[in-house]
């Protein structure tokens, strides 16, 4: 079955510090993985999208890396801030079908405090 | 406004009613889907539309209807509204992102309608 998994559920840390959220998929067969921010009561926008050639990937301070062969992938965030308080979602494309189909996983709920 | 955009943003309804909830983007993408966002669960997909007058099942059609007679517009209706049917609901229309491949399709997310049956 395919299945995107993600770690922490949620993660609280103080403004400035880094964090590394975590992705395990198994998805196949593969096409791109995303990393998706979710703010309270909006819907998710992307941060960055990923093939199975790219290592990795960045988007100001959020960086994101994939293993095609563990499918494992990590967003990092450097020197966080209050407005990086939100979800991230990590969603896996099989690219089986022009739908495009995407697996989402149930995200990382991220709070960034003063 | 340029974008994509769900209405109502919030609705409370009864069991048994008919709700519409409706979404609009003005990008002209072709493809438009709807998904809904539960405690636990990744955003699943409901129903999806390649073009105007094609649309077509995702993971969880059920108690669920989609018509798409213009490319703008995707309304979703549930016809008998069931308590297992409260969720945030998404709208979303793909597109291709400037100079990328193929493969660098994106969807583009609405802002969501939070649905509370009673």
């Amino acid at each position: 079955k395919n299945q995107v998994e993600q770690s922490p559920q949620s993660l609280i840390i103080l403004e400035g510090k880094n964090c590394t959220l975590q992705c395990n998929y198994t998805v196949s067969p593969f096409s791109n993985l995303r990393w998706y921010k979710q703010d309270t009561g909006r819907g998710p926008v992307s941060l960055t999208i990923m093939t199975f050639s790219e290592n990795t990937k960045s988007n100001g301070r959020y960086t994101a890396t994939l293993d095609a062969d563990t499918k494992q992938s990590s967003l990092h965030i450097t020197a966080s801030q209050l407005s990086d308080s939100a979800s991230y979602i990590c969603v896996v494309s099989d690219g089986l079908y022009n739908t495009d189909k995407l697996i989402f996983g149930t995200g990382t709920r991220l709070q960034v405090f003063p | 406004d340029a974008g994509i955009t769900q209405s109502p943003r919030y609705k409370i309804t009864e069991t048994g009613r008919q709700v519409t909830l409706m979404c609009h983007q003005t990008w002209s993408h072709s493809y438009m889907f709807w998904y809904r966002q539960d405690l636990g669960h990744g955003l699943r997909l409901i129903y999806y539309s390649a073009a105007a007058d094609i649309t077509d099942k995702g993971e969880v059609p059920d108690g669920y209807v989609v018509s798409r007679s213009k490319t703008e517009n995707f309304p979703l209706t549930l016809e008998s509204a069931t308590r297992s049917q409260t969720s945030v609901y998404f709208c979303a229309s793909r597109g291709r992102l400037a100079g990328g491949p193929s493969s660098y399709n994106e969807q583009f997310f609405g802002p969501g309608t939070r649905l509370t049956v009673l």
